[in-house]
């Protein structure tokens, strides 16, 4: 059974320090990875998909890497701002097509940017 | 693009009830999820459509939960008879299948959420 771990649960960060989020999982058989950010009372926002093929997306300030032999994935946040605070979590999806639709998720990590 | 749109957005109901939670994909997309959220255990997978279809139901925890998805701009989950065990949030999901073969992959999109509390 896969398991998704996000460590820390919780990371405070000057305004302007880059930020840098780890997300491990269990199974490298995956079809893709999805990073999320969760407002405090709000749905999911999707802000990257990297697909099994790939090692790196990149929107902006944020760039996602996938190292899938050692079980890895991290999402860099560059010149972090106040409003990038916000719980970021990490999702993979199974070793398929079909399974890649099931997301597993991990924890969470909840971020505070102070201005 | 309005999104994925859930209603209510907050629902509290007592033991015992029947409680209906209705979701509204984004437009053209093929695939519908349905999720739930506590502090215990996270974000889990409860059961996805494709085409109008579940797929896999795998993540229902009891018999007394539902899903229909009578159309494609149309889902409900259903929980009968609802318990306090079953407040969480819970999230409604879309994505669209793009590329193709290996290529394939699905980016899903969440709406809002619905509270709900069962006293």
């Amino acid at each position: 059974k896969q398991e998704v771990t996000q460590i820390p649960a919780a990371l405070s960060v000057p305004e302007g320090e880059n930020l840098v989020l780890n997300c491990s999982f269990t199974d490298s058989a995956i079809y893709n990875l999805q990073w999320f950010r969760q407002d405090p009372g709000k749905g999911l926002t999707s802000l990257l998909l990297i697909q099994s093929s790939q090692r790196e997306q990149t929107s902006g300030r944020l760039n996602a890497s996938l190292d899938k032999s050692s079980g890895r994935s991290t999402l860099y946040i560059a010149a972090s701002q106040p409003g990038d605070s916000a719980t970021y979590l990490c999702a993979v999806g199974g070793s398929s097509l079909a399974a890649g639709n099931k997301l597993t998720f991990g924890g969470g990590t909840r971020v505070l940017v102070k201005p | 693009d309005a999104g994925v749109i859930q209603s209510p957005r907050h629902e509290v109901t007592e033991m015992g009830q029947e409680v209906t939670l209705r979701c509204k994909p984004i437009s053209g997309h093929d695939y519908l999820f349905w999720y739930r959220q506590t502090m215990m255990r996270g974000l889990e997978l409860l059961i996805y459509f494709n085409n109008n279809v579940p797929i896999d139901d795998s993540g229902m925890p009891e018999d007394r939960f539902s899903a229909k998805m009578p159309n494609a701009s149309f889902s409900t989950l259903k929980i009968q008879p609802s318990e306090p065990r079953d407040s969480a949030v819970y999230f409604c999901a879309s994505s669209l299948e793009t590329g193709g073969g290996e290529w394939s992959y699905n980016e899903q999109f969440f709406g809002p959420g619905t509270r709900l509390t069962v006293l």
